[in-house]
């Protein structure tokens, strides 16, 4: 089960704006709307940032924003603040695997 | 307060046996699914298994196909993970999390620690 492709790390300044991609193939991110990001701090249990490709829970800052194109789904920070320094994961509903992860992304406030 | 908790991580042999068990508190159990996922120590999150809120249909990543069973009972609000025929490539902090629909995690347990060694 291969993972969705996300870069290992982004960088930013703060106030400055981040993308990070993730992409998948037809059966997951290319024909599902059901995209999901995370974020997690060290030591820190996973937390929903993004579901539906561009919704927001109730809570969570209206910076972080989801897009989709194709097989490729988007978060960006906009904004960037010292707290968004964290490891972030997307997650897709698959056609073949049920549900796949991305292999995460370390962003760095520089 | 919203939380689920797990609880049955340890050290356990390689072909060993271990349950994990989620008990969840502010939400009702029984309407919605229901996720594990696992990340080993430095890595990445790895989906492991789902199963539907009335328990009805289970769904499970090749890597834990046939050795991992997921289950729950909703008169005593608990999901359990089976595991069975454990590797040392299992081990990993196991998190529960209910699944708000759509396949999106909206709560995750605070998640136990699995180590397969001998």
């Amino acid at each position: 089960q291969s993972a969705l492709t996300q870069p290992a790390s982004v960088s930013g300044s703060p106030g400055q704006s981040i993308t990070i991609s993730c992409t998948g193939t037809s059966s997951d991110v290319g024909d599902y709307n059901y995209v999901s990001w995370y974020q997690q701090h060290p030591g820190k249990v996973p937390k929903l940032m993004i579901y539906d490709v561009s919704n927001r829970p109730s809570g969570v800052s209206n910076r972080f924003s989801g897009s989709k194109s194709g097989n490729t789904a988007s978060l960006t920070i906009s904004g960037l603040q010292a707290e968004d320094e964290a490891d972030y994961y997307c997650s897709s509903y698959s056609s073949t695997t049920t549900l796949v992860f991305g292999g995460g992304t370390k962003l760095t406030v520089l | 307060q919203v939380q689920l908790v797990e609880s049955g991580g340890g050290v356990v042999q390689p072909g060993g046996s271990l349950r994990l068990s989620c008990v969840p508190s502010g939400f009702t159990f029984s309407h919605y699914g229901m996720h594990w996922v696992r990340q080993a120590p430095g890595k990445g999150l790895e989906w492991v298994a789902f199963i539907l809120y009335d328990g009805s249909n289970k769904y499970y990543a090749d890597s834990v196909k046939g050795r991992f069973t997921i289950s729950r009972d909703n008169s005593k609000n608990t999901l359990y993970l089976q595991m069975n025929s454990l590797r040392a490539e299992d081990t990993a902090f196991y998190y529960c999390a209910k699944d708000v629909g759509r396949f999106s995690l909206d709560i995750w347990g605070q998640g136990k620690m699995v180590t397969v060694s001998s």
